[in-house]
C-alpha cells in the first residue's frame, strides 16, 4: 500500500544545474506535503513544505510545486550543489491524522 | 539551533530482551513521535504522543511497544521482548503543533536484534 510514491530511486545532476525530484500520491485526503533530506547515519532533516491550498512554495534554492489534480508534487533545487547529495523523502499527511506517510526516497547525486 | 537528540546511537540486543530507546525532543514542542526505518524500506510511523498520552498509533505498534514521558524532557520507546524483525533505525521526532507543523527528527538509534 504505497500512498506516497517516489518512482525514481536515484538521480544524478551536474553542479549548477537544476535537480527535479518527483513524488506522486494516491490518497486524495492528503492536504499537507513535506520534503525531507537525509544524509547517511542521520535523521531526516526538514526542507520545505506546502499546504494543499497553494500550488507553489519557495525557500531559497528550493521550490516545491503541487499539482492537486494530478496528485503530483515536485521539488526543484536550483542551482544544485555537491552538498545537496543525499536521499530526499517526500511525505504527506491528511486532516484527520498527524503521522507523516513517507515515500521510499530518491538518492540525489550532484556531480562537481 | 534546537535539535532532537537520541540515545544510544546503536543498540545491540538479543532476541527476547527488553530495550529502551531514549529521546529528548525540542524543548517547546508539544507533540512527539516515533518512526522506524527497516533497512532498504521507507520510514514508517509507529506512534504519536501528546499531553501525556498516545494520540495515534499504527498497526506496527502492538502490545510489545510502549512509550513514556518519564519527566519533562525525555521521551522513551520500550520494546518489551525484541524480535529479529524489530531490527531497524528508530527515529524520534517532535513538532510544535499537530497539524501543518513540521516534524523535526533526531539522528536515530540503530537497533540490531541478534
Amino acid at each position: 500500500d504505497q500512498q506516497v510514491k517516489q518512482n525514481s530511486p536515484s538521480l544524478s545532476v551536474q553542479e549548477g544545474r537544476i535537480s527535479i525530484l518527483n513524488c506522486d500520491y494516491t490518497n486524495s485526503m492528503f492536504d499537507y506535503f513535506l520534503w525531507y533530506k537525509k544524509y547517511p547515519a542521520e535523521g531526516p532533516t526538514f526542507l520545505i513544505s506546502i499546504s494543499s491550498i497553494k500550488d507553489k512554495n519557495e525557500d531559497g534554492r528550493f521550490t516545491v510545486f503541487l499539482n492537486k489534480s494530478a496528485k503530483h508534487l515536485s521539488l526543484h533545487i536550483v542551482p544544485s550543489q555537491p552538498g545537496d547529495s543525499a536521499v530526499y523523502f517526500c511525505a504527506a499527511s491528511d486532516p484527520g491524522n498527524t503521522p507523516l506517510v513517507f515515500g521510499k526516497g530518491t538518492r540525489l547525486s550532484v556531480i562537481a | 539551533e534546537p535539535e532532537v537528540t537520541q540515545t544510544p546511537s546503536h543498540q545491540v540486543t538479543q532476541m527476547g530482551q527488553e530495550v529502551i530507546l531514549r529521546c529528548v525532543p525540542i524543548s517547546n514542542h508539544l507533540y512527539f513521535y516515533w518512526y522506524r526505518q527497516i533497512l532498504g524500506q521507507k520510514v514508517e510511523f509507529l506512534v504519536s504522543f501528546y499531553n501525556n498520552e498516545i494520540s495515534e498509533k499504527s498497526e506496527i505498534f502492538d502490545d510489545q511497544f510502549s512509550v513514556e514521558r518519564p519527566d519533562g524532557s525525555n521521551f522513551t520507546l520500550k520494546i518489551r521482548s525484541t524480535k529479529l524483525e524489530d531490527s531497524a533505525m528508530y527515529f524520534c521526532a517532535s513538532s510544535e503543533g499537530d497539524r501543518v507543523n513540521e516534524q523535526y527528527f533526531g539522528p536515530g538509534t540503530r537497533l540490531t536484534v541478534t
